[in-house]
């Protein structure tokens, strides 16, 4: 299995401009989490997804941040417009249900908006 | 609500010798697990070892074992023989039950240095 794979690796944009992250969890997995890691936030949960439905979005910021799972292969984050406050480490993770032993983390995206 | 507290921020370790890093958490699910990550210089998460809420004994994985003490609500992690390769931040992290769902909930993180 490849494993959680995450796009893109890194990103530098300017502010203002729409950012799309991409994650595709691994195949069975039923469980998809959005995570943002910064030195001052640590690790915040932004968003998970059971069966391609969103549970809980409390954790994204502001409406500038939004969501989706179309299916269970794709799932994509998008910030517009994006702001220098929002650049971080975005992770994408997968599990089964119960995710007792299979949360598995993709590499991570590093966004850096200047 | 969950809540996961790690309270040491960072520590030194010598070589060779064990070392425990503190976990405590909060949760009213009677249903949950306890999870610890290791997140090295080159950013990747890691797991290492898991232990549910009705497991009998604690849980071990090679050199790492789970300290799990349910009625004080902690989930110590203990690295027995340390290494140079794990320097790293360490994350405790649970997976609630009931409303909570599979969410995971991630601790602030310690960050362990280990001199040769």
């Amino acid at each position: 299995d490849a494993g959680v794979i995450q796009s893109p690796r890194h990103e530098v944009t300017e502010m203002g401009q729409e950012v799309t992250l991409r994650c595709k969890p691994i195949s069975g997995h039923n469980s998809l989490f959005w995570y943002r890691q910064t030195m001052m936030r640590g690790l915040e949960l932004l968003i998970y997804f059971n069966n391609n439905v969103p549970i809980d979005d409390s954790g994204m910021p502001e409406d500038r941040f939004s969501a989706k799972m179309p299916n269970a292969s794709f799932s994509t984050l998008k910030i517009q417009p994006s702001e220098p406050r929002d650049s971080a480490v975005y992770f994408c993770a997968s599990s089964p249900i119960p995710g007792n032993y299979g949360y598995t983390f993709g590499s991570g995206t590093r966004l850096t908006v200047v | 609500a969950q809540k996961i507290t790690q309270t040491q921020p960072g520590m030194f370790v010598q070589e060779k010798e064990a070392v425990t890093l503190d976990c405590t958490y909060d949760t009213s699910d009677p249903s949950y697990g306890l999870f610890w990550y290791k997140q090295p210089s080159s950013g990747e998460m890691i797991f290492l070892i898991y232990q549910g809420s009705y497991d009998q004994q604690n849980a071990t994985e090679g050199r790492y074992s789970l300290n799990f003490q349910k009625a004080r609500k902690s989930a110590n992690l203990v690295i027995s023989a340390s290494q140079l390769g794990d320097s790293a931040m360490y994350f405790c992290a649970m997976r609630g039950g009931g409303a909570a769902g599979n969410k995971l909930t991630f601790g602030g993180g310690t960050r362990v240095l280990v001199k040769p």
